[in-house]
C-alpha cells in the first residue's frame, strides 16, 4: 500500500495569512491524489482533485501543486471559516489510502 | 441534489453483527463504484469495502476481509455493508462515499456511528 505522510498534524495560523500543508506519498503518484477539509461533526469534503483541479463551489484562495511523491495544499487570505483537518488522499492505486490530517487553527 | 444517507449503526457486543445501509439519490447509483470508509475515534480514514457500479467486483483490506461484505442494490439505489465478527477496533464513524474510476471520492454521506463494546 502507499504510505500517505502530513508531516504537521497541526498548524496556527493568522486570519488573513496564508498557509501550506503538506503531504509526501510513498511512492509516485501520478497526480492521483485529492485534498479533503472536515469540519467537526461533518464528513469529509472534496476540495481539490488531481493535485490541482479545484471542485465546483470551492473558493479560490485555496490551490494545490505537486508532482511524484511530494503535493502541497494552500491556503491564502485565511477565513474563520477554513478552521478544520485537511487530508490528503491517493487514488492511483488500490486501495485508496489518507494522510492523517493537518488541523488548522487560527492563531 | 446529491444525497448519500447511512444508517444501521449503532451499539453492539464483540462478536456480534450488524448491517449498514446507505440510501442514494440525486445521481445515477449504478454510474458509480462505491466505497465505505470507516474514521476511527483517533480521527484516521481508512477504507474498508469498495464495490463496482455493478456490483460483480468487491475488494477489502486485510483487516476486514472475511468479516466484512459489501453489496448494492442498483434498482434501490442503496449500498449495504454487513459486518460480522465485530470487534473493538471496529469502532469509528463509517461513511459511504461515491467515486467514478480514478477519480476522486467527491460526495460523502454524513456517517453513521458503530461502536463495538461489552
Amino acid at each position: 500500500d502507499i504510505q500517505m505522510t502530513q508531516s504537521s498534524s497541526y498548524l496556527s495560523v493568522s486570519l488573513g495569512g496564508r498557509v501550506t500543508i503538506t503531504c509526501k506519498a510513498s511512492d509516485h503518484i501520478n497526480n492521483w491524489l485529492a485534498w479533503y477539509q472536515q469540519k467537526p461533526g461533518n464528513a469529509p469534503r472534496l476540495l481539490i482533485s488531481g493535485a490541482t483541479s479545484l471542485e465546483t463551489g470551492v473558493p479560490s484562495r485555496f490551490s494545490g501543486s505537486g508532482s511524484g511523491k511530494d503535493y502541497t495544499l494552500s491556503i491564502t487570505s485565511l477565513q474563520t471559516e477554513d478552521v478544520a483537518t485537511y487530508y490528503c488522499q491517493q487514488y492511483w492505486s488500490t486501495p485508496p489510502t489518507f494522510g492523517s490530517g493537518t488541523k488548522l487553527e487560527i492563531k | 441534489e446529491v444525497k448519500l444517507v447511512e444508517s444501521g449503526g449503532g451499539l453492539v457486543q464483540p462478536g456480534g453483527s450488524l448491517k449498514l445501509s446507505c440510501a442514494t439519490s440525486g445521481f445515477t447509483f449504478s454510474d458509480y463504484y462505491m466505497y465505505w470508509v470507516r474514521q476511527t475515534p483517533e480521527k484516521r480514514l481508512e477504507w474498508v469495502a469498495y464495490i463496482s457500479n455493478g456490483g460483480g467486483s468487491t475488494y477489502y483490506p486485510d483487516t476486514v476481509k472475511g468479516r466484512f461484505t459489501i453489496s448494492r442494490d442498483n434498482a434501490k439505489n442503496t449500498l449495504y455493508l454487513q459486518m460480522s465478527r465485530l470487534k473493538s477496533e471496529d469502532t469509528a464513524m463509517y461513511y459511504c462515499a461515491r467515486h467514478k474510476y480514478m477519480e476522486a471520492m467527491d460526495y460523502w454521506g454524513q456517517g453513521t456511528s458503530v461502536t463495538v463494546s461489552s
